[in-house]
């Protein structure tokens, strides 16, 4: 099975602009669930997609956001960039059937710096 | 509000010793906890504990889980230089969602 993947790699963005980092989980994954990582805070919740449906959203404001389609392939946006977005950004999926094991797969990651 | 401590942040042993990392955690509606090592990527999972005073072994490294003092350790024995990483903790609360709260990880590195 292909892992979970993340694009772009990436991306170099000025502040006040907008970004979208894109999520394609494993094959049979319905719930994906995005992290920002800085050497700072370490591994931080954003929030967590299951059936196209926002199910918990972490401590972050209101310029991000996420969808999830009928694929279940994810989308995260960042609206207004600070320098302080300038992080990491995981996303990891989960198969959350009958016998799960709750384990979370991640992607490789999408290096975002905001300049 | 969800916690997770990690101790120690760092180690830095020679090739051979064994190490033991330290996990505390205080979340509501406890479900599980899961240990990710991260190297220079994604992390990549190494257990998952339910059940208080079950080992979970593989290879050189184990990990334990007590559910009454609310932490957990992971032992890696004989270490060798490719141990070398970031392991982090994650207890797994799901009430309606699924939610890992990461501690900030103890980074260890093996010297030759």
């Amino acid at each position: 099975k292909a892992g979970v993947t993340q694009t772009p790699r990436y991306l170099i963005k000025t502040r006040g602009q907008q970004v979208t980092l894109s999520c394609s989980p494993i094959s049979g994954h319905r719930s994906v669930s995005w992290y920002q990582q800085t050497p700072g805070q370490g591994l931080q919740f954003l929030f967590e997609y299951f059936s196209e449906t926002q199910r918990n959203k972490g401590n972050f404001p209101g310029r991000f956001s996420g969808r999830q389609f009928s694929n279940s392939r994810s989308e995260m946006n960042v609206s207004t960039l600070e320098l302080g977005d300038s992080a990491l950004y995981l996303c990891a999926s989960s198969f959350l059937g009958p016998g799960t094991t709750y384990e979370q797969y991640f992607g490789p990651g999408t290096r975002l710096t905001v300049t | 509000e969800d916690k997770v401590v990690q101790s120690p942040l760092s180690l830095v042993v020679h090739e051979g010793d064994t190490v033991t990392l330290n996990c505390s955690y205080e979340v509501t509606n406890f479900r599980s906890l899961l240990w990710y090592k991260q190297e220079k990527k994604a992390p990549t999972f190494l257990f998952m504990l339910t059940s208080s005073g079950i080992e979970k072994k593989s290879g050189r490294l184990s990990s334990i889980l007590d559910k009454k003092e609310l932490f957990s350790i992971l032992n890696i024995t004989a270490t060798q230089t490719g141990d070398s990483a970031i392991y982090l903790c994650a207890p797994y609360s799901g009430a309606g969602s699924y939610q890992l709260t990461f501690g900030k990880g103890t980074k260890l590195s093996v010297i030759p």
